[in-house]
């Protein structure tokens, strides 16, 4: 298994407050991804990171940031929480863009805003 | 990315072989197909992609047609721990090459 993991996996946080997740990789891989999964979604991109200090959005990225200042470090910011980002939030990565090169999930972090 | 249709459920036996569709009918001749899947909540695990050629590799084979739009997941000794929900993905290169997943097929191998 690709060595990612994510922190925390668990979390619960009230309406209003930031929140910062953090995807954490020993792959040495360029590419990194955060995604949602809600029911009846699927998996949504949010952000991606092509290098350090390289980051381009997503398709849901709005009350969203990040940041990756390490190439094994992307953190993923929710500046002020919302019950409409309670979601279920995967961290990929992969060795490049080019469409022939596979992503590598980690094992997600469950977050619930109330 | 061009979109993929499958079947919401499957059922197989263990040790039988599975066999997952996916249309893929409008799929352009940059787009590989890849396949993932999910068992309960974990992190999607990478299974196999190819572009216009059969694959196999430890996991399963992918049998894509010749006009390249379906193709079929095989894993020919399905185990319990096989059950998933298995995604069947079209992906191009470029706008973060990001993975659009659907609804995916639930597999259910059982006894």
């Amino acid at each position: 298994d690709a060595g990612i993991t994510q922190s925390p996996r668990h979390k619960v946080t009230e309406t209003g407050t930031p929140v910062t997740l953090r995807c954490h990789q020993t792959e040495n891989h360029r590419y990194m991804y955060w995604y949602r999964q809600d029911p009846g979604h699927g998996l949504r991109l949010i952000h991606y990171s092509y290098g350090v200090k390289d980051t381009d959005k997503g398709e849901v990225s709005d009350g969203y940031s990040v940041s990756r200042s390490k190439t094994e470090d992307f953190l993923l910011t929710l500046e002020s929480a919302t019950s409409s980002q309670t979601s279920v939030y995967f961290c990929a990565i992969s060795e490049s863009l080019l469409s022939s090169y596979e992503q590598y999930f980690g094992p997600g972090t469950r977050l619930t805003v109330t | 990315d061009a979109k993929t249709t499958q079947p919401p459920s499957m059922d197989c036996a263990e040790g039988r072989a599975a066999n997952l569709p996916c249309n893929h009918s409008t799929i352009s001749g940059n787009e590989y197909v890849y396949w993932y899947r999910q068992i309960h909540s974990q992190g999607p695990q990478y299974i196999i992609h190819g572009l216009k050629n059969n694959e196999t590799n430890e996991m399963a084979s992918l049998i894509i047609t010749e006009d390249r739009k379906s193709s079929t997941l095989i894993l020919p000794h399905a185990t319990l721990r096989d059950t998933a929900v298995y995604y069947c993905i079209v992906r191009v290169t470029g706008g973060g090459n990001k993975l659009t997943f659907g609804t995916g097929t639930q597999l259910k191998v059982e006894l």
